[in-house]
């Protein structure tokens, strides 16, 4: 079935350092993938998403990678700060859904510490 | 507009009780969705509308849950004869459908807690 999962659960990073966030997916079809930051209460927030013809994408701040061929997703933070903690999702449109429809398959999440 | 408001933002009820949630959509954003989420854990899919049309629904929306869109606005979502497993938190979001992936928001939830 379809999952996307993450490679590590937990990371901490030193402020003002980049971090790295990967994410595996399973479902070659997919053709669209977000990345989101929750923080403690609060609902997901929109980073910066791609599209399954792009191999990547730059925001403020933020980077985002998609290698197809091992359907591997990563996103890169820039010079850290203390309101980067938060827990990071990835997300992809699942296959077979309506077409644009936010089907999204998340995977577990990343919670990212950024020490001072 | 704000974004996606959800009311309420926490319910506790009794096991067996119904209760129901209301999200209001960013106001032009034709495409609401509801997920739910357990502690530790990215989102579910739970539903999809577009307009006052539920096209979608997984199969983790029990028969006693159920969702409307009455007006192609704000959308309920009702659980009837709670269970404590249906604790979790609910987000609802929306988007501007246009035929493409576009971007969704989302509101700040509704943690149920069934005791």
């Amino acid at each position: 079935g379809e999952s996307v999962g993450l490679h590590l659960p937990t990371l901490s990073v030193q402020e003002g350092d980049n971090s790295i966030i990967n994410c595996a997916y399973s479902n070659s079809a997919s053709d669209y993938f977000i990345w989101y930051k929750q923080e403690s209460g609060k609902g997901p927030q929109f980073i910066i998403d791609i599209r399954s013809n792009m191999d990547k994408r730059q925001g403020q701040r933020v980077t985002v990678l998609l290698n197809k061929t091992v359907k591997h997703l990563s996103l890169q933070i820039a010079a850290t700060q203390p309101g980067d903690s938060a827990v990071y999702f990835c997300a992809e449109n699942g296959a077979g859904g309506i077409q644009g429809a936010q089907k999204l398959v998340f995977g577990q999440g990343t919670r990212l510490t950024i020490n001072p | 507009d704000t974004g996606v408001s959800q009311d309420p933002r926490h319910k506790i009820t009794k096991r067996g009780q119904n209760v129901t949630f209301r999200c209001d959509p960013i106001s032009e954003h034709n495409r609401l969705y509801w997920y739910r989420q357990t502690l530790g854990q990215g989102p579910e899919f739970l539903t999809y509308f577009q307009n006052e049309a539920q096209l979608e629904k997984s199969r983790l929306l029990s028969d006693r849950f159920s969702a409307e869109r009455p007006k192609g606005s704000f959308s309920t979502l009702e659980i009837q004869r709670t269970e404590q497993g249906d604790s979790a938190m609910y987000l609802c979001a929306s988007s501007l459908g246009q035929g493409g992936n576009t971007e969704a928001f989302f509101g700040q939830g509704t943690r149920l807690t069934v005791v």
